[in-house]
């Protein structure tokens, strides 16, 4: 049980296209889904937190209108990068937690951005 | 200063070896504690949560001491799959549930 996955798993696209992300939990209810970026040979840095059905928290220094999350069902949550560039290359990982189980959070697999 | 710190290494040990890894973490309203391990170009995966009365699971002991803000993993009878990136992470209630992740140690055992 308690499986996220992530979709494209790999994207490759030209700089000002937008791209988007899918996270679903596949056998249990999210009430909160967390989106991190990972650089190469660093952490990963938490991006924003969303909560179905209300806005997402974003951290500092992360722009909400570049990044926009959905969260709109208990089982999914989209992040879409808009007009992408270069440095938003980087490796994209959600994850999920369920109701009741507040500080167990499960991973999906990534997405692994390229904008050439 | 780093919220989670934690020697980025690269450890390189001898099969059978034992390594220990340590972290301190800054936020003394931290309430939960973990070890992740990332293999390369994927997700972490959580290793074990980490608890005051420490824990211990087959060759794996995760200790945590609160009053230093310190947590340590040791890793005894070392395999060449325990090679990865070693992930320590605090958070907590009192920070919306969120995850601070440290920088990673990694770990390369060799034959």
């Amino acid at each position: 049980g308690a499986v996220v996955s992530q979709h494209p798993s790999r994207v490759i696209c030209k700089s000002g296209t937008s791209v988007k992300i899918e996270c679903r939990s596949l056998d249990f209810q999210a009430t909160t889904m967390f989106w991190y970026r990972q650089f190469p040979k660093q952490s990963l840095m938490l991006m924003a937190t969303s909560n179905e059905g209300s806005k997402a928290t974003y951290e500092q220094g992360v722009e909400k209108d570049k990044f926009l999350i959905n969260h709109a069902s208990l089982t999914l949550s989209t992040l879409t990068v808009t007009s992408a560039h270069p440095e938003d290359s980087s490796f994209y990982i959600c994850s999920a937690r369920q109701r009741d189980y507040y500080n167990e959070q499960f991973f999906g697999p990534g997405t692994r951005l390229t904008v050439l | 200063r780093k919220e989670v710190e934690q020697d980025p290494g690269p450890f390189n040990v001898p099969e059978g070896a034992t390594v220990a890894f340590n972290c301190t973490y800054s936020n003394s309203a931290s309430q939960s504690f973990f070890w992740y391990r990332q293999d390369c170009r994927k997700e972490p995966k959580l290793l074990m949560s980490v608890y005051s009365s420490g824990n211990e699971d087959g060759r794996f002991t995760a200790q945590l001491n609160r009053a230093s803000q310190y947590i340590s993993l040791l890793i005894r009878d070392s395999k060449l799959s325990d090679s990865a990136t070693y992930l320590c992470v605090a958070g907590g209630d009192n920070q919306g549930g969120k995850l601070i992740f440290g920088q990673g140690t990694e770990l390369s055992v060799k034959p």
